[in-house]
């Protein structure tokens, strides 16, 4: 199974301030790597997928990169509205895992 | 609308079954594979099942292999999950969640999700 660490576990900055969040594969998963938000009593919302496109409706300050076992979400300008869990999450042939999420919140 | 409407949660006992349904609405059900991912409460998500757009593929989790069961009605545009010999750790919100692409045999993200349904295990 393939293994997907995320760092920090959680991250405090401010409206304005620009946020990086990290997910790391135990192996490679080329590009086959997608990010989603969650806010609280809410189900998950996709962001990114194949570790770089953004899904219909995300706003342009959310963008990914990386490949193989190194990715990176990037927020530019942290909205009130940013603030939430993100999730990553791999796919590989009907084996699926999430990394254990990141929390956004208000410095 | 777009939309995925889950049901069929509740309490049940250890080792008692229970089926879930999610009712799709607003898009080509027949053309997307489909996924139940789960999530146990103040935790993260757990990808639990998927299937193709024609049935002809499927796929679990080891924690549910052999105990769960994923179907789909394409005539009724409605996802299942039956669940057998359920445990205390399978206690999450269960979302029905579509994937992003057309047509191929496995599946790649989830780029619609429903509110969840609730699955309580306890005696």
């Amino acid at each position: 199974e393939i293994v997907l660490t995320q760092s920090p576990a959680t991250l405090s900055l401010s409206p304005g301030e620009r946020a990086t969040l990290s997910c790391r594969a135990s192996q490679s998963v080329s590009s086959y790597l997608a990010w989603y938000q969650q806010k609280p009593g809410q189900a998950p919302r996709l962001l990114i997928y194949d570790a770089s496109n953004r899904a219909t409706g995300i706003p342009a300050r959310f963008s990914g990169s990386g490949s193989g076992t190194d990715f990176t979400l990037t927020i530019s300008s942290l909205e009130p509205e940013d603030f939430a869990v993100y999730y990553c999450q791999q796919r590989s042939n009907w084996q699926y895992t999430f990394g254990q999420g990141t929390k956004l919140e208000i410095k | 609308e777009v939309q995925l409407v889950e049901s069929g949660g509740g309490l049940v006992q250890p080792g008692r079954s229970l089926r879930l349904s999610c009712a799709a609405s607003g898009f080509t059900f027949d053309d997307y594979a489909m996924h139940w991912v789960r999530q146990a409460p103040g935790k993260g998500l757990e990808w639990v099942s998927g299937i193709s757009w024609n049935s002809g593929s499927i796929g679990y989790a080891d924690s549910v292999k052999g105990r769960f069961t994923i179907s789909r009605d394409n005539a009724k545009n409605s996802l299942y999950l039956q669940m057998n010999s359920l445990r205390a750790e399978d206690t999450a919100l269960y979302y029905c969640a579509k994937d992003i692409r057309v047509g191929y045999s496995s599946g790649w993200y989830f780029d619609l999700w429903g509110r969840g349904t609730l699955v309580t295990v306890s005696s």
